[in-house]
């Protein structure tokens, strides 16, 4: 089935250092990617679209300078945390859809980010 | 914002039992999905139901959907161990983004 790969799993950075996270879609092309967070034993929030070929579309309160996102082909999203700090940490899950398959959603693993 | 609200949002059972979660949303659907999550891990898709379906079996799921009162729920049935982890249900949303429900954590226990 449809899949959606997402490396690295786990990272620890320092403060003040960037961290480029990716997302890949392994058997379907994807023009429209999502990224969420999620904190410990809390539900997903939906941080921003990612488009191919354009800029990403944010939601409110999530600072665009601070998460850096790139789709630049069908396959590929990648999110950077610049600038990282403690307060950064989480766990990041990217999702992609599947329009040929009904539109269902497939995600990643997740990357658990530790900003010591 | 967030819409989407499962309770209870903590279940704990015996195996063998079954358990029900329900989900209210705020907004009006295309569809609703539901989505299980073991801890530390990504989502794991599974089921869909029109808005335009009432209800919906999977194997031990069975998923109903009511658009008049905005609600789901999701009926595991004979629940085991393995079907401990948290279980989310998600709606789209406008501009074709999926919002996820807080989530219930269900435990099974053996």
């Amino acid at each position: 089935g449809a899949v959606v790969s997402q490396h690295p799993s786990r990272v620890i950075c320092k403060s003040g250092t960037s961290v480029k996270i990716e997302c890949r879609s392994l058997d379907f092309q994807a023009t429209t990617m999502f990224w969420y967070r999620q904190f410990p034993k809390k539900s997903l929030m939906l941080m921003a679209t990612s488009n191919e070929g354009s800029k990403a579309t944010y939601e409110q309160g999530v600072e665009k300078d601070k998460f850096l996102i790139n789709h630049a082909s069908l396959t590929l999203s990648t999110l950077t945390v610049t600038s990282a700090h403690p307060e950064d940490s989480s766990f990041y899950i990217c999702s992609a859809r599947d329009l040929e398959r009904g539109g269902e959603l497939f995600f990643g693993e997740g990357s658990r980010l530790t900003v010591l | 914002s967030q819409q989407g609200e499962e309770d209870p949002q903590a279940l704990s059972i015996q195996e063998g039992e079954n358990a029900t979660m329900n989900c209210s949303y705020k907004t009006s659907i295309n569809n609703l999905q539901w989505y299980r999550q073991n801890s530390g891990r990504g989502l794991v898709h599974l089921i869909l139901i029109r808005s335009n379906e009432r209800e919906k079996h999977s194997g031990r799921l069975r998923v109903t959907l009511d658009t008049s009162k905005k609600s789901s729920s999701l009926l595991i049935t004979a629940s085991r161990a393995a079907d401990t982890a948290s279980y989310f249900c998600a709606t789209d949303g406008g501009g074709f983004k999926t919002i996820f429900g807080a989530g219930t954590r269900l435990f099974v226990k053996a």
